[in-house]
């Protein structure tokens, strides 16, 4: 069965740093989604990056840029020059078929 | 159209009460998910339509729990004879076949 794993539960960084939020996934496809989504406090959840696996080149959006590692199974989210409005939860889910598989989260916190 | 909305926001019943909770999805999507999150952790898949076709449900969920989709358009998820355990957040996302999905932000249930 597929696994996403978050290790990290809460990062914090200074505004205007620069963090990166850890993935790691488990399947034996090859052909398949990873994502980025973000979730702040009381607001739904928004897509923040996509990956598809076929695809060696890393995805980037604006300030968020994802390191995908396929051998690794490793998937992780930079977020350049962080802002106030970057905090949240953010989730890694990886997709095959039909279904989102999901990590546990990892919290981030902007210092200002 | 603006989004996923879903109603109510919050619901708190004893146990033993049946909820139901409604999603209207995005006018032109003709897939819609719901998920179950917990505090902590990423969602856990629950079931989804293809229109009006129940496509997957997942193990998760019991017998207690229907889920009905009937002109493909809003859906609404019924948990009877609830239970502490189902207290949690349902989340609901549509998509228009396996591209981006938007979701709503979510009905909390509490279950006292």
């Amino acid at each position: 069965a597929q696994t996403v794993t978050q290790s990290q539960p809460e990062m914090s960084v200074q505004e205007a740093e620069t963090v990166t939020l850890s993935c790691t996934y488990d399947t034996s496809e090859s052909d398949y989604y990873l994502f980025w989504y973000k979730q702040p406090p009381s607001r739904q959840m928004i897509l923040v990056i996509r990956q598809e696996a076929y695809k060696q080149q890393n995805a980037t959006e604006n300030r968020f840029s994802v390191n995908f590692q396929k051998a690794a199974k490793s998937f992780s989210l930079k977020i350049s020059d962080s802002q106030l409005g970057d905090a949240a939860m953010y989730f890694c889910a990886y997709r095959s078929t039909d279904q989102l598989i999901w990590g546990a989260g990892t919290k981030l916190i902007i210092k200002p | 159209d603006t989004g996923v909305s879903q109603d109510p926001r919050h619901k708190i019943t004893k146990r033993g009460q049946n909820v139901t909770f409604r999603c209207d999805p995005i006018s032109e999507h003709n897939r819609l998910y719901w998920y179950r999150q917990t505090l902590g952790q990423g969602p856990e898949f629950l079931t989804y339509f293809q229109n009006e076709a129940q496509l997957e449900k997942s193990r998760l969920l019991s017998d207690r729990f229907s889920a009905e989709r009937p002109k493909g358009s809003f859906s609404t998820l019924e948990i009877q004879r609830t239970e502490q355990g189902d207290s949690a957040m349902y989340l609901c996302a549509s998509s228009f076949q396996d591209g981006e999905l938007f979701f709503g932000e979510g009905s909390r249930l509490t279950v006292l």
